[in-house]
């Protein structure tokens, strides 16, 4: 079945650090995919989403590419802030029977100021 | 604007109590889902519906049923809790039109079941 895999963390950077989180999928078609962020004691938000093969997405300074032949959708920004410390999922989501999401295990990211 | 909420935010049962998660949305969305959130397993899929009277097993269904008699609520029940059941339990729903694959959550329900 469908799945997503990313990077243990918890990730702690510096303020202005460069951040990268790695996130690989296996899927059959063609699925679209996200970064979700959750902020504490709160639900999830949706960062930024790509739906097909080499499309960029971007939100508040970080972005992921859809690559297709790398299965992959690796998070960037280029200088973190000590309020993007939260947890961020990579999820996919298939739209067969209704649009299932599924989530990878999440990352929490620290930033120190 | 209050978009997806969910009553309660806190409970705690004891092991063999029964209790009702309740999800509500004000944005006419057609799908609803209910998802828990456990340390280093990410989000694993309930329960969800695709419309009004009908629902669909998720990941991980066993022990808890669900309902959806109107389109804005989804009902997460817990016939018989079990401490395996201690979790955070997210609501969300989507819509196939418009913003599509976007799902809105709510805040959560923390769940202790001793």
């Amino acid at each position: 079945g469908d799945s997503v895999t990313q990077m243990e963390g918890p990730v702690t950077l510096s303020e202005e650090a460069f951040l990268t989180i790695n996130c690989t999928y296996t899927a059959t078609g063609y699925p679209s995919l996200f970064w979700y962020v959750q902020y504490p004691g709160e639900g999830l938000q949706l960062l930024l989403k790509a739906t097909k093969a080499d499309d960029k997405g971007s939100n508040k300074g970080f972005e992921a590419t859809y690559r297709k032949e790398t299965t992959s959708f690796h998070l960037e920004k280029g200088s973190v802030q000590v309020s993007d410390s939260a947890v961020y999922f990579c999820a996919l989501t298939s739209n067969t029977g209704g649009f299932k999401t599924i989530f990878g295990a999440g990352t929490r990211l620290f930033v120190k100021a | 604007n209050a978009g997806v909420t969910q009553t309660p935010k806190f409970r705690v049962l004891k092991t063999g109590q029964s209790m009702t998660l309740l999800c509500a949305q004000d944005m006419n969305h057609e799908y609803m889902y209910w998802y828990r959130q456990d340390p280093g397993m990410g989000l694993r899929l309930i329960h969800y519906s695709v419309g009004e009277g009908t629902t669909a097993k998720g990941e991980v269904p066993d022990g808890y049923n669900v309902s959806r008699l109107k389109k804005q609520n989804f009902l997460l029940g817990l016939e018989s809790a079990a401490p395996s059941q201690t979790s955070v339990y997210f609501c969300a729903s989507s819509s196939p039109s418009g913003e599509g694959e976007k799902l809105f959550f709510g805040s959560g329900t923390q769940l202790s079941v001793l």
